[in-house]
Formats: structure tokens, sequence, C-alpha cells
């Protein structure tokens, strides 16, 4: 089977550091990628892992460790912009991404 | 920055009707890919399409769903009787590499009544 489980809100204060955590088991591993979705929008790409350890892009930084089943999405200086919901999603061997259900962040003043 | 586009943004459909929702993919992207995301739920699959045929299709892509590239640009959905649980915002996205991230149209909102 698949499942992958992300907490479903969180809250953060502007200014702040947030991590966004995700556990997965899915019948394949090809990669594991976190996407921004403002409500009513598209996901929009951020971040991605296919070997373990960080990735740092900017204010976002994705970490992966395959023998745990499990990443995060770590978020700097948070802006209120940054409200929105976060997708973990991962690539099984058949190209197509398992998305988890998505973890609502709020950022407030 | 090249986009994925999708049109119409809104569909509003009777039950039982057809309906076939458009995607223009980025024009160098060999990788399609349909998704769907009912209201307030997570982001599910549909299929995948290369080189003019249908790589993987999950469960919900059953016999009322078919996909086609009738030309070098467009990517299109149709369904082919619809019914109220079709109802849900359908996203295209497309990658030019397999195993590169994939970029995501703004959707299509279908609404079945």
């Amino acid at each position: 089977g698949q499942n992958i489980d992300q907490p479903t809100e969180m809250t953060a204060t502007e200014g702040a550091i947030v991590q966004i955590n995700c556990t997965y088991q899915t019948s394949g591993f090809n990669g594991l990628f976190w996407y921004q979705q403002h409500a009513g929008e598209a996901p929009t790409f951020l971040s991605y892992n296919v070997l373990d350890g960080l990735e740092e892009k900017g204010r976002f930084s994705s970490f992966l460790s395959r023998s745990k089943g499990y990443s995060y999405l770590l978020l700097k200086e948070l802006q209120m912009k940054d409200s929105a919901s976060y997708l973990c999603a991962v690539r099984n061997y058949g190209q197509n991404f398992v998305f988890g259900p998505g973890t609502r962040l709020s950022v407030l003043p | 920055e090249p986009e994925v586009t999708q049109t119409p943004s809104h569909q509003v459909t009777q039950m039982g009707q057809e309906v076939i929702l458009r995607c223009v993919p980025i024009s160098n992207h060999l990788y399609f890919y349909w998704y769907r995301q009912i209201l307030g739920q997570k982001v599910e699959f549909l299929v995948s399409f290369y080189n003019n045929e249908i790589s993987e299709k999950s469960e919900i892509f059953d016999d009322q769903f078919s996909v086609e590239r009738p030309d070098g640009s467009n990517f299109t959905l149709k369904i082919r009787s619809t019914k109220l649980e079709d109802s849900a915002m359908y996203f295209c996205a497309s990658t030019g590499v397999s195993n590169q991230p994939q970029h995501f149209g703004d959707g299509t909102r279908l609404s079945i009544l």
C-alpha cells in the first residue's frame, strides 16, 4: 500500500522558522517533492530530494531520510504570503506522484 | 518562464454529459499527467502519458475517462458520461525529463449538476 502522513494544520509567527514533517510508506521510491498550494490554485514546486540529506533553496530547505521514510520542509524567515498548504509527494517507480493530505500553514503577524 | 496552460478555467456540465478538458504542456516537455483534487481533499493521480500512449493510470481512471494528444501541443482529458462525484479541480502537469519536478497548470474547476 501507499501512505503519506503530514500534520493537518500548523501555525507560526511572521519571521519565525517552521518545520513541516512528512512520513511515507510507498511501493516504490524515486524522489520526494514538496509543493506549495494556495487555496483554489495549482501546486507550485518548492524543493525535492532523491538522495538522503538536506537541499537548500533560499528560504526553503528540504531533508530526506530514505531509511526512515521521513522528510521535512523547513521554512525560514516566515512571511504572511507563506500561509498556504504544503504538499509532500512521493514519486514512485511509475513516475506518477502520490500526494500526502497537505499541511495547512497559517502565518500570524 | 514557460507555463502549462489549461482551458477552460471553469466548466459547468449536466450529469451524463461528455466533457473535454484541455491542456497545453510546456513545449519541450515529453511527459504529461492529469490529476484531480476534490474540494478539501488531497491531489490524486489519474493518468500519465508518454510517447503517445498511456504509461500508467490509477483506479480512478476507469472506462469513462480517456486522454489524447490530438496534435503537437494539446493534451486532453475526456470524461464520457459525467457523474456528480466527478466534480473536482483537474490539474494537468508536465515534465521534460522523467526524474524532474512536474509543473502544474492552473487547473479546470469542473462542476457537475
